[in-house]
């Protein structure tokens, strides 16, 4: 199964911008994925975020504001998360996912981020 | 509004089988989707365990392939996960959630329900 490496843990102070990393393994090309990010909060369920592959295909979780947005970076094999105009409730887990096919799912390990 | 709500022991002794229920409320399951089992271990990340189609076509992790069974109750509008043989390493927060097609996202998921795995 492909691992799907992110940052433990991140941090940036308020209103300013978290960029938040999701790796591929070296065999698998980010450009032939989705990359679907999660936001998790302590004692809730995770909750959908959006979708990122390509800018014309794309999509953004009910009521998930556009600060929030995804893209990717070919040269690093990686998919983003791009939290704008950070707020104090923006303070969660986030984890990506891909379907390596479509008989699969997996999760990378997630990224705590803190706002300062 | 789809709903999910888990059930099921909260815990279970080692070598034991696990069993969850995941009741859906307001959507008929017989309608459509696909409907999934995700774990979380304590302080731990997000592990797929498997996903159904309404009509019974499973897709597991195949990490966890030899001991898990999910199926689907229409008539109950629920699915339910059964894992065999279980050890410490399952002890888990175990969430359902739907899924609106292979390849597409988990939304929503219920709230999950702790399961651990002792004597």
């Amino acid at each position: 199964q492909p691992v799907l490496t992110q940052p433990p843990s991140s941090s940036a102070s308020p209103g300013e911008s978290a960029r938040l990393t999701c790796t591929l393994p070296s065999d698998i090309n980010v450009g032939s994925y989705n990359i679907y990010w999660y936001q998790q909060k302590p004692g809730s369920p995770p909750r959908y975020l959006l979708y990122y592959y390509s800018d014309s295909d794309k999509g953004q979780g009910s009521g998930v504001p556009s600060r929030f947005s995804g893209s990717k970076d070919a040269s690093a094999n990686t998919g983003i998360l791009l939290i704008s105009g950070l707020q104090s409730e923006d303070e969660a887990d986030y984890y990506c996912m891909i379907w390596p096919s479509n008989a699969y799912v997996v999760f990378g390990g997630g990224t705590k981020l803190t706002v300062l | 509004q789809v709903q999910l709500q888990e059930s099921g022991p909260g815990l279970v002794k080692p070598s034991e089988t696990l069993s969850l229920t995941c009741a859906v409320s307001g959507y008929s399951i017989s309608s459509g989707y696909y409907w999934g089992w995700i774990r979380q271990p304590p302080g731990k990340g997000l592990e797929w365990i498997g996903s159904i189609y309404h009509s019974g076509s499973t897709y597991y992790n195949p990490s966890l392939k030899s001991r898990v069974t999910i199926s689907v109750d229409t008539s109950k509008n629920q699915f339910s996960l059964k894992l065999s043989s279980v050890t410490a390493a399952d002890t888990a927060v175990y969430y359902c959630a739907r899924l609106l097609s292979v390849l597409t996202w988990f939304d929503p998921w219920g709230q999950g329900t702790l399961v651990t795995v002792s004597s």
